[in-house]
């Protein structure tokens, strides 16, 4: 079956440290992937996604490549803010099938 | 405007009542969905509708009950609330089933407490 796993959380860093948050996936067929971010007590919204294998996503800073050799679609970003604490979640879509999210990865910044 | 717009955004309510979230999308999107948000933050699929039409169906109780009166309508029905149905629910929309590549747009979710 489809399933996304991310590193587990919290994630904690300081202001204008390097983010990485590790997503793999397994697939049936050629997925496209995604990254939401889920801000305390707000809905998701769509970070970055990449549809084919070596295509970079990336939004406000944050990048991600899709790695089809790897099965992977890593998010990272240069410098993180405190405003850039929140839930991170990886997902996944196969053909005409649901969207399948990772558990979400909890990122805390602090000055 | 706002694009997936829910409500109510927050409900409390006893065990064994009914209530209904109702969801509508401005973005012309022919598919529409329900996912529920657990306390660890999971999020997993509940229904999926295309024009209209119930496309998913994941294993749900039958007390849950979607009804979608037309494109841009997706409403949620819950029959006699356990507190187990306590979470996020995110109605989303996206152009054809997500799968080629198209956004998923969600709405900023209703939080359902039942006591």
């Amino acid at each position: 079956g489809n399933s996304v796993t991310q590193m587990e959380g919290p994630v904690t860093l300081s202001e204008e440290a390097f983010l990485t948050i590790n997503c793999t996936y397994t697939a049936t067929g050629y997925p496209s992937l995604f990254w939401y971010v889920q801000y305390p007590g707000e809905g998701l919204q769509l970070l970055l996604k990449a549809t084919k294998a070596d295509d970079k996503g990336s939004n406000k800073g944050f990048e991600a490549t899709y790695r089809k050799e790897t099965t992977s679609f890593h998010l990272e970003k240069g410098s993180v803010q405190v405003s850039d604490s929140a839930v991170y979640f990886c997902a996944l879509s196969v053909g005409f099938q649901k969207l399948v999210f990772g558990t979400g990865t909890r990122l805390l910044v602090s000055p | 405007d706002t694009a997936v717009s829910q409500t109510p955004k927050y409900l409390v309510t006893q065990m064994g009542n009914d209530k209904s979230i109702k969801c509508e999308q401005n973005l012309g999107h022919d598919t529409m969905y329900w996912y529920k948000q657990d306390s660890k933050k999971f999020l997993k699929i509940m229904f999926s509708y295309n024009n209209k039409e119930l496309i998913i169906n994941e294993t749900v109780p039958n007390r849950f009950s979607p009804k979608s009166p037309d494109k841009a309508h997706l409403n949620l029905h819950i029959n006699s609330l356990e507190l187990g149905d306590s979470a996020v629910y995110f109605c989303a929309s996206s152009q054809e089933s997500a799968g080629s590549g198209n956004t998923i747009y969600f709405g900023e979710g209703s939080w359902l407490t039942v006591v």
